[in-house]
């Protein structure tokens, strides 16, 4: 199974900060990497599709990059809305698998 | 607009079978994609457990082993999820989800929580 090592398990930031939520896969994934918000109380929301291209709907501060086998999910000028816990999902083989979560506090 | 919803008892007993079903409205889940579930267990971790594809090809995780079943009724839209000699360690909030030909789930029911306690 493709491990998806995800940090930092939970970050406080302000409103005027960068936010950013990395996720290093053990092998390579050619970019079959997805981002998800859940919300407390919610089901989670697909943000980041391909590793970089950004799904329907989703505000523009919201960006996905990738060096090598590292991916990482950028907020820029986060909102407290965007409070909530965040995870990868890797679909390039089954079993697809996930990181453990990002839990994300705005201050 | 794409819709999913899970329904089935919140609880259940060890060593018994879990049984959910997803019911789909917008969209026929014969027309296309894959019809997945996925568990958010306790403390966050989430985990994909399988799909079930539009023409009824099954694809599951191995941690499941023969544990697992999903399987559909195409004259009700629904698709259905069957764990088997469930434990606690199965305690989790369940999700069905489709994923779409962008390889990511973009649409998700709203969860339903299932225990398994004696």
């Amino acid at each position: 199974d493709i491990q998806m090592t995800q940090s930092p398990a939970s970050l406080s930031a302000s409103l005027e900060e960068i936010v950013t939520i990395t996720c290093k896969a053990s092998q390579g994934i050619d970019d079959y990497l997805s981002w998800y918000q859940q919300k407390p109380g919610k089901s989670p929301q697909l943000l980041i599709y391909d590793a970089t291209s950004l799904a329907d709907g989703v505000p523009s501060r919201f960006s996905g990059s990738r060096s090598g086998t590292q991916y990482s999910l950028k907020i820029s000028r986060p909102q407290v809305d965007d409070s909530g816990i965040y995870y990868c999902l890797q679909s390039y083989s089954t079993p697809n698998t996930f990181g453990a979560g990002t839990k994300l506090e705005l201050k | 607009e794409i819709q999913l919803q899970e329904s089935g008892p919140g609880l259940v007993k060890p060593s018994q079978s879990l049984s959910l079903t997803c019911s789909v409205t917008g969209y026929t889940i014969t027309s296309g994609y894959d019809w997945s579930w996925i568990r958010k267990f306790p403390g966050n971790k989430m985990e994909w457990m399988g799909y079930i594809s539009y023409s009824g090809s099954t694809n599951y995780n191995p941690s499941l082993k023969s544990r697992i079943s999903i399987t559909r009724d195409t004259s009700k839209n629904q698709f259905f999820l069957q764990l088997n000699s469930v434990t606690t360690e199965d305690t989790a909030t369940y999700y069905c989800a489709r994923w779409d030909t962008i390889a990511a789930l973009d649409y998700w029911g709203q969860g339903v929580m299932v225990t398994v306690s004696s």
